[in-house]
């Protein structure tokens, strides 16, 4: 199907775990966003990609990698999970000079 | 002070009235604004952009005001399925979102 993907859609881990959430869109959007969402908060930007194999650090990046080797992937990785990373984790995907972004389903992560 | 500011609610709503509220930002160099809603911690959904001269869409009307750096939403003869948060949202040079913590409104019958 069209659109945009995220998986898994809950996943618990334990601290000091590595953990990747994986995003994929079919639309060969150029832009890809990696957002947090917290209670008293709002959405926090974490990492964003303009095109494959570049990324830029967002609002809240420590302790997060992402990578973009092909356009349509946009990978997030704890690379060691904290409780304070339990969140709802929302992917969105932008065309260049479009002006909607569209988000997938969200993974809601619980690190115990 | 935070980028973007709103009242986050919730604005207990009946059925049929009229609902408004603002959204404050302080990042002047703002380019483009919107709002989006949110249901049940669901993904953001684009609701409208935000235009200088003001818009509407249906039973909903944007307005942006540059001078005191805050757009508004107002929604008219509210239905039940308006309840939802709304995320006020705003894109400064980058490409980049950056958004409101929402305000929540409780349409009721």
């Amino acid at each position: 199907d069209a659109g945009i993907t995220q998986s898994p859609r809950y996943k618990i881990t334990e601290t000091g775990r590595q953990v990747t959430l994986m995003c994929h869109q079919t639309w060969s959007h150029s832009y890809m966003f990696w957002y947090r969402q917290d209670l008293g908060h709002g959405l926090r930007l974490i990492y964003y990609s303009a095109a494959a194999d570049i990324t830029d650090k967002g609002e809240v990046p420590d302790g997060y990698v992402v990578s973009r080797s092909k356009t349509e992937n946009f990978p997030l990785t704890l690379e060691s999970a904290t409780r304070s990373q339990t969140s709802v984790y929302f992917c969105a995907s932008r065309d260049l000079g479009g002006n909607d972004y569209t988000f997938g389903s969200g993974t809601r992560l619980t690190v115990v | 002070r935070k980028e973007v500011e709103q009242d986050p609610g919730p604005f207990n709503v009946p059925e049929g009235a009229t609902v408004a509220f603002n959204c404050t930002y302080s990042n002047s160099a703002s380019q483009s604004f919107f709002w989006y809603r949110q249901d049940c911690r669901k993904e953001p959904k684009l609701l409208m952009s935000v235009y200088s001269s003001g818009n509407e869409d249906g039973r909903f009307t944007a307005q942006l005001n540059r001078a005191s750096q805050y757009i508004s939403l107002l929604i008219r003869d509210s239905k039940l399925s308006d309840s939802a948060t709304y995320l006020c949202v705003f894109e400064a040079a980058g490409n980049k979102l950056t958004f409101g913590g929402g305000t929540r409104v409780l349409v009721k019958p």
